[in-house]
């Protein structure tokens, strides 16, 4: 069985500041993971993904994830959030088994407000 | 190009009325996914076409039916929908399976009157 639990519903920061969103995963099978973005009335877009290679991960838009095996979490970071940041940030975890991929499981989402 | 397109956009339809949802991918990708949005929360999963044959199927009333003419396209046949069925519409492609990365469109809003 596959969970993601993002345990921030909602994270508010000044522009300039750092952000931090926070997913912890739980995987049966070697895990991949995936942040995406989905801004209003927009489809998801891919921030990243952890696939068994780097630990840390760098996406777009200067975003970047450690996955940490120990903790079993895969946080999002940023070191300097701008206005356009202000989106829906989703966690997800999919796993390679023997007989195939299990499909994406999602998080419930974490809200980011960006203050000016 | 990473590009899934939709359409169309919107959608206002009634309880009795037939209507189909259009996904396009021209990733070579052959594997293909309806999802389900409701406000405020993750996608859900309907359906996964692989090398466009179903092969999940998460338990969706048959008043949605894919259909995969091609491996580039992916329909969703809605017929008989009720105001609960009222979401976004999400489609998403991949290489060939769930762990390699889903491509999402901007997905199709649904109103049922």
């Amino acid at each position: 069985a596959q969970s993601v639990t993002q345990l921030d519903s909602h994270v508010s920061v000044s522009e300039g500041t750092p952000v931090l969103l926070r997913c912890n995963y739980s995987s049966s099978y070697s895990p991949s993971l995936f942040w995406y973005v989905q801004h209003p009335n927009k489809g998801l877009q891919l921030l990243l993904k952890y696939t068994s290679a780097a630990t840390l991960v760098k996406g777009i838009n200067g975003f970047e994830a450690e996955f940490k095996k120990s903790e079993t979490s895969f946080h999002l970071t940023k070191p300097s959030a701008h206005m356009s940041d202000a989106a829906e940030y989703f966690c997800a975890v999919s796993g390679s088994r023997n007989s195939g991929n299990t499909p994406l499981v999602f998080g419930k989402g974490t809200r980011l407000s960006v203050i000016a | 190009d990473t590009e899934v397109t939709q359409t169309p956009k919107h959608l206002v339809m009634g309880m009795t009325n037939k209507k189909s949802l259009k996904c396009e991918q021209h990733m070579g990708h052959r594997a293909m996914y309806w999802y389900k949005q409701k406000a405020k929360k993750p996608p859900e999963l309907m359906f996964v076409y692989s090398y466009e044959k179903l092969s999940i199927n998460e338990s969706v009333p048959s008043r949605f039916s894919p259909e995969c003419p091609n491996s580039s396209l992916l329909n969703l046949h809605l017929h008989a929908l009720q105001p609960e069925d009222s979401a976004l519409y999400l489609c998403a492609s991949s290489q060939s399976g769930a762990v390699e990365t889903q491509y999402f469109g901007p997905g199709t809003r649904l109103l049922v009157l």
